[in-house]
């Protein structure tokens, strides 16, 4: 089974723009997660998406969204991008059950310049 | 509110080492899991057990072992014989039961381990 894709993997963006990442989560996986690793807040969790819903949000402003596909696919959208918004996002699927494990995708790699 | 704390920001061994990653939780929960995840170079987080809240077996996994006692709230992570291959970023983490803890893992601050060979 392939794993967790996500695209894409570098990413330069300027302070006020806007960019959307991508994930593809494992075949018969309907849950995908996301998360930003920073080196001063470590691995921090922004939402759940399950069956094209947001099950689970966590603690980020407003800028931060996302959606899922009929097909299981998410996107994550920063707008109105800030210099601390500079990190490794990774998104995770998972089967579905809110214990199952999580697979992690390899991440993308955002800098605000 | 749950937490994961690892102590340890750093290891450093030589090769064929024995080296333990502490890791403790608080979670008011009765019910939940906790993980080891390891983060090579790659970036790529990389699953390596899971555990739930009711079961306290150790578990052994070739040169892998964990220790799960839940009295101390600890799930700690030996690896035996270190080899350079394992340095890497290990993080534990928490996921709690409920709908409000749909898909997230609280994780600890991660321990560096270098092996020197």
């Amino acid at each position: 089974k392939a794993g967790v894709t996500q695209t894409p993997r570098y990413l330069i963006k300027t302070r006020g723009q806007q960019v959307t990442l991508s994930c593809s989560p494992i075949s018969g996986h309907r849950s995908v997660s996301w998360y930003q690793q920073t080196p001063g807040q470590g691995l921090q969790f922004l939402f759940e998406y399950f069956s094209e819903t947001q099950r689970n949000k966590g603690n980020f402003p407003g800028r931060f969204s996302g959606r899922q596909f009929s097909n299981s696919r998410s996107e994550m959208n920063v707008s109105t991008l800030e210099l601390g918004d500079s990190a490794l996002y990774l998104c995770a699927s998972a089967v579905g059950g809110y214990t199952d494990t999580q697979y992690f995708g390899p991440g993308t790699r955002l800098t605000v310049l | 509110a749950q937490k994961v704390t690892q102590a340890q920001t750093e290891i450093s061994v030589v090769e064929k080492e024995d080296v333990t990653l502490d890791c403790v939780y608080e979670t008011r929960d009765t019910t939940y899991y906790l993980f080891w995840y390891k983060q090579p170079p790659s970036g790529e987080l990389v699953f390596l057990i899971r555990r739930n809240s009711f079961d306290e077996q150790n578990e052994i996994s070739g040169r892998y072992s964990w220790n799960f006692q839940k009295s101390t709230s600890s799930f700690n992570f030996t690896i035996t014989a270190s080899q350079v291959v394992d340095s890497a970023v290990y993080f534990c983490a928490l996921s709690e039961s409920g709908g409000t803890s749909y898909g997230k893992l609280t994780f600890g601050q991660g321990t560096i381990l270098t092996v020197h060979p």
